[in-house]
């Protein structure tokens, strides 16, 4: 799996967007960015995965640039329960053998403030 | 919304006792996993189980532990002889086909 480099945290203001930088300058081709997020010691949460596209859900958006080497997931409205670590990971999608433990970085934590 | 589920959520133990925790993945889930964390370090993956086998192992995955799917709801994952260093949270994970994995809320082992 390609590496992965976060900020080791940020802060974010309640109500406002929160972009959280993720760079990955050896992914290959067939790699996709998934996001997770760790609320205080609770199980990782899955947020959004994407290849090349930018991808939204209810959650989150995804951008990746042009050339897949960095992404950003946003926040669009972060609330005092998104203080998280967010996790960028870099892998193949997921193969039917299921030999896809995912590898897990520091990744940042966001703090959002009042 | 179904979920992962785990039992206990806190399980403490004697060092060189075995320990048995316990996963309920999503019903119609095919993979499952375990990772730990020990408390201020990185969620770490220990195995991925398919099809009643292991599907991957990390060096951590050693002979003192295994897993087994004993009936068609849960999964386990068996410490045969506790250590310090094994105090940890466990999280068990599953997935369906061709979609990303759940993570249950975790087991918190401490071993005195």
């Amino acid at each position: 799996d390609a590496k992965t480099t976060q900020p080791t945290s940020m802060d974010c203001a309640e109500g406002r967007a929160a972009n959280l930088p993720c760079n990955h300058s050896t992914i290959s081709g067939n790699e996709y960015v998934y996001w997770y997020r760790q609320i205080h010691s609770q199980g990782p949460q899955y947020i959004i995965h994407g290849l090349k596209n930018n991808e939204t859900n209810e959650m989150a958006s995804l951008i990746i640039t042009e050339d897949r080497k960095s992404s950003t997931l946003i926040l669009p409205h972060a609330t005092l329960r998104d203080t998280a670590v967010y996790y960028c990971i870099v892998r193949v999608a997921h193969s039917g053998g299921g030999a896809d433990g995912l590898t897990f970085g520091k990744g940042t934590h966001l703090i959002i403030q009042p | 919304e179904p979920e992962v589920t785990q039992t206990p959520s806190h399980q403490v133990t004697q060092m060189g006792q075995e320990v048995i925790l316990r996963c309920v993945p999503i019903s119609n889930h095919l993979y499952f996993y375990w990772y730990r964390q020990i408390l201020g370090q990185k969620v770490e993956f220990l195995v991925s189980f398919y099809n009643n086998e292991i599907s991957e192992k990390s060096e951590i995955f050693d002979d003192q532990f295994s897993v087994e799917r004993p009936d068609g709801s849960n999964f386990t994952l068996k410490i045969r002889s506790t250590k310090l260093e094994d105090s940890a949270m466990y999280f068990c994970a599953s997935r369906k086909e061709s979609d990303t994995q759940y993570f249950g809320p975790g087991t918190r082992l401490t071993v005195l």
